[in-house]
């Protein structure tokens, strides 16, 4: 167990519609980031935060968007939802969000889209 | 841009055999490296990591990489595996002052009895 909780397991869902995934880092971790894991696209980086304000950004979609809370959990919300966007969503956390700390991955929400 | 190339998509190899998965980065400055391995329906795991020294690191489940800065090589090896080493591995790549992690596309690793 990493101690990074991340909800819900599974979801399944219509094209068009909008889900919230959320992660809540491990005790301590200021940082969290949001991975997608797909078959043809591997695992791709889209958003970090640190201490609830952006840090870095990768190839999230525009209509994606995502948020840390003062309480420092992370909600990652696709919106407008599309078959491609089927995948395993990844949270990781860190306690400060450096390239050289080592971040702790949740188990994953996997996203269906029907 | 940063970039890793794991060049064997599927490895097969015997229970008690020795193992060697190979991982390539892209990038000039140097670079923190990653193993993570992903059992089915798991999250990442990290197995080890360099940063700087010692270009040999060992990591836990008795893996180890070394760090070949002329070859720009991090590859991963295990002197006899075991059938729960069974899983996918993803060598990463990270720089100071660019926090992201990029991963590669993974090692699927099969173990026969």
């Amino acid at each position: 167990d990493s101690g990074v909780t991340q909800t819900p397991k599974h979801l399944i869902t219509a094209t068009g519609q909008r889900v919230t995934l959320r992660c809540s880092p491990r005790s301590g971790d200021l940082s969290v980031y949001w991975y997608q894991q797909s078959l043809d696209q591997g695992l791709q980086f889209l958003i970090q935060y640190y201490n609830g304000e952006e840090r870095a950004k990768g190839n999230i979609l525009e209509r994606f968007s995502a948020q840390q809370f003062p309480d420092l959990h992370s909600e990652l919300n696709l919106s407008s939802l599309e078959l491609g966007d089927s995948a395993l969503y990844f949270c990781a956390s860190s306690v400060d969000g450096t390239a050289n700390t080592e971040a702790f991955f949740g188990q994953g929400t996997r996203l269906t889209v029907v | 841009a940063q970039s890793v190339t794991q060049p064997d998509i599927h490895i097969t190899v015997s229970e008690g055999a020795s193992l060697e998965l190979r991982c390539n980065y892209s990038y000039g400055a140097t670079p923190y490296l990653f193993w993570y391995v992903q059992s089915p329906g798991q999250g990442l795991q990290l197995l080890l990591k360099y940063f700087s020294g010692d270009t040999l690191v060992q990591g836990i489940k008795g893996f180890e990489a070394e760090f070949k800065r002329s070859q720009s090589s991090f590859n991963l090896r295990k002197p006899s595996v075991h059938w729960s080493d069974a899983a996918e591995y993803f060598c990463a790549v990270g720089y100071f002052g660019n926090e992201k992690l990029t991963f590669g596309t993974g090692t699927r690793l099969t173990i026969i009895p």
